[in-house]
Parts: C-alpha cells; sequence; structure tokens
C-alpha cells in the first residue's frame, strides 16, 4: 500500500462546476498538507497549506483535513478554464529533516 | 516563499554524457532538494542536499549515477552522469522551509 494515495483521473468537468479532489494516506504522523498544481511543462506551485485538521479557504479553494479518517480534499468553486491542471498532494510530519511524500495527481481539465 | 530558478530549463542529450544541473535560490537554507518527475508520474525524491556533507539519497538513488554539490547555502547543482533514455525526465530542486515546499521551474531533459 502507497503512503499516499490519489486518484490520477483524468477528471473532465464543465465551466462552473465544483470540483473535489482527494487523497488518503496511512501515516499518522503527518501534521503538514500541501495541495500543489502543476501545469503542463512547469513546477509545481504551492496553492494550500494546512497544519492539522481542519479547513482553509482561500478564494475559490478550500482546503480540508480530516486526521481521523486520514483523508484530505480540495475543493475548487467556479471552476475555470484557467484551472486545468495537474493536483498534487503533499504530506509531511514537519519533523527536522521530514521529506514531502506525494500523491501521484490527478489531471484536471474544465471545458469552456 | 522561495524564489527558485534553474538552468538549464530544458535540453536534448545523447545518451552516454552527463548533464549539470544548477539550482539558484534567492535566500539562504538548509536542505536542498531534488526530484524526479518522470513522463505523467509524480515527483520522486533523488537526496537531500545538506551545505557542507555529503548528500542522502533515497533507496533506487546513487551518487555515481547523480553526484550533487551543495557549495553554499543558496546553490545545488545535479549531475545526471551517463545518460540512458530512461533518464529523460523534468528534474526539480526544491527547498523546504516552514513545513512545505517550493519548487523550481523544472530542468526538462531528453536523452536520444
Amino acid at each position: 500500500q502507497k503512503e499516499v494515495e490519489q486518484d490520477p483521473g483524468p477528471l473532465s468537468v464543465p465551466e462552473g462546476a465544483i470540483v473535489s479532489l482527494n487523497c488518503t494516506y496511512s501515516n499518522s504522523a503527518f501534521q503538514y498538507f500541501m495541495w500543489y498544481r502543476q501545469y503542463s511543462r512547469k513546477g509545481p506551485e504551492l496553492l494550500m497549506y494546512t497544519y492539522s485538521s481542519g479547513n482553509k479557504e482561500d478564494g475559490r479553494f478550500t482546503a480540508q483535513v480530516d486526521k481521523s479518517s486520514k483523508y484530505i480534499s480540495l475543493f475548487i468553486r467556479d471552476s475555470q478554464p484557467s484551472d486545468s491542471a495537474t493536483y498534487l498532494c503533499a504530506m509531511s510530519s514537519g519533523s527536522s529533516g521530514d521529506k514531502l511524500t506525494f500523491g501521484t495527481g490527478t489531471r484536471l481539465a474544465v471545458r469552456p | 516563499s522561495a524564489v527558485i530558478s534553474q538552468k538549464p530549463s530544458r535540453d536534448i542529450c545523447q545518451r552516454g554524457t552527463s548533464l549539470t544541473i544548477q539550482c539558484q535560490v534567492d535566500s539562504q537554507v538548509t536542505m536542498m532538494f531534488w526530484y524526479r518527475q518522470q513522463p505523467g508520474q509524480s515527483l520522486t525524491l533523488i537526496a537531500t542536499a545538506n551545505q557542507g556533507s555529503e548528500a542522502t539519497y533515497e533507496s533506487g538513488f546513487v551518487i555515481d549515477k547523480f553526484p550533487i554539490s551543495r557549495p553554499n547555502l543558496t546553490f545545488s547543482t545535479l549531475t545526471v552522469s551517463n545518460m540512458s533514455p530512461e533518464d529523460s525526465s523534468i528534474y526539480l530542486c526544491s527547498v523546504e522551509e516552514k513545513g512545505y515546499g517550493d519548487f523550481g521551474p523544472g530542468t526538462r531533459l531528453l536523452v536520444l
């Protein structure tokens, strides 16, 4: 079993739809949870960053962490064609020297 | 967040040759990380580079194939040695401060 599981997609939605992206994990030591957006031929860009359980909202994006279920989500409201990208979840324990563990990424296409 | 630049942005190389990738950060950081992202795949950590000490390599990666230098707190290089077509990937450097990672734009390598 992988430490982090993420549905690779691809996920295709019409413009304006609400998108839900999810990851599950097995390591209970993870405390920091991130979502990255990666456009084609670009490096990953940090989109959302949360610590421990709870919700965090930034514009059209909401990140949720449920540590009891070892489950994290990213919601995109009013999706736009410019949201078309690969979304990677990542997590770490935050301990000194600990590395990030990534999901495999979900490819999202938002149709005009 | 840190601003990271990489050189070259892309290259096409012949098998058996070597390529050195440079990574420059706009601030002093303790650890720098090198990742590989093969086509359609997520990020795989190659090694962690600390200034003043030998790099720490992940399982499946060795120093002879991927030698790393870390001469100061803002700069690192990764060399891909004796390249084969299987080395065709995007190579990304990253710094991790405050629990999350910032990535460079990546170096896209094609080995013929």
